[in-house]
């Protein structure tokens, strides 16, 4: 099973700022298989980024995603204060056929 | 634009049985895989199985001794089971749908509502 980590736990910025989230693959994985989730309390997860780099739709071109291999990371530029939240990043396995999440980040206002 | 809604029972007593439909509206039940995927308050987010619409199934394997997924295609629904419930099994539960347009099925773009289960003697 791939154990994905994410780091850091928490990020502290203030609006207007960049923010750059990270997700580790505990071995590599096709780039087809990662996605990334934005999280608001008492909300269900929203998909923001699937196959590492590609945005979903209706999401703001101030996120992307990249990353290859093991590394993934997901970007966002000028941040706004509906953007503060938690995020998930999450990837499939097909032997055996199975989803996993990261841990989360939290991304406060500081 | 595809939506989902789910209800079961929100209390349960240890060793009880969790049980949580979801109805799938608006959009095609054929040719996706729907999934169900927990969170423990203040925690992240486990996956704990799938179906397509034939019955086809996979489960997370540290739940599949307990898990049951079935599927009525005749209502587009798709419901869980998870038998032998114990207080780690509190957590609002999430029906989904997979994303299987790129030909394999990698992430989920639809999300029910979610049912807060609590498990309490």
């Amino acid at each position: 099973e791939i154990v994905l980590t994410q780091s850091p736990g928490t990020l502290s910025l203030s609006p207007g700022e960049r923010a750059t989230l990270s997700c580790r693959a505990s071995q590599s994985l096709s780039s087809s298989y990662l996605a990334w989730y934005q999280q608001k309390p008492g909300q269900a997860p929203r998909l923001l980024i699937y196959g590492a780099s590609s945005r979903a739709t209706g999401i703001p071109d101030r996120f992307s995603g990249s990353g290859s291999g093991t590394d993934f990371t997901l970007t966002i530029t000028r941040l706004k204060p509906e953007d503060f939240a938690v995020y998930y990043c999450q990837q499939y396995g097909s032997s055996p056929p199975g989803y996993t999440f990261g841990q989360g980040t939290k991304l406060e206002i500081k | 634009q595809v939506q989902l809604q789910q209800w079961g029972a929100g209390l349960l007593k240890p060793s009880g049985t969790l049980s949580l439909t979801c109805a799938v509206y608006g959009g095609s039940f054929t040719g996706y895989y729907w999934s169900w995927i927990r969170q423990p308050p203040g925690k992240g987010l486990e996956w704990i199985g799938e179906i397509n619409h034939s019955g086809t199934t996979n489960y997370n394997p540290s739940l599949k001794s307990r898990v049951t997924l079935s599927v009525d295609t005749s209502k587009n629904q798709f419901s869980l089971k998870l038998r032998s419930v114990t207080a780690a099994d509190t957590a609002v539960y999430y029906c989904v749908r997979e994303d299987c347009s790129a030909g394999t099925c990698s992430h989920f773009d639809s999300w029910g509502q979610g049912t807060l289960v609590t498990v309490s003697s």
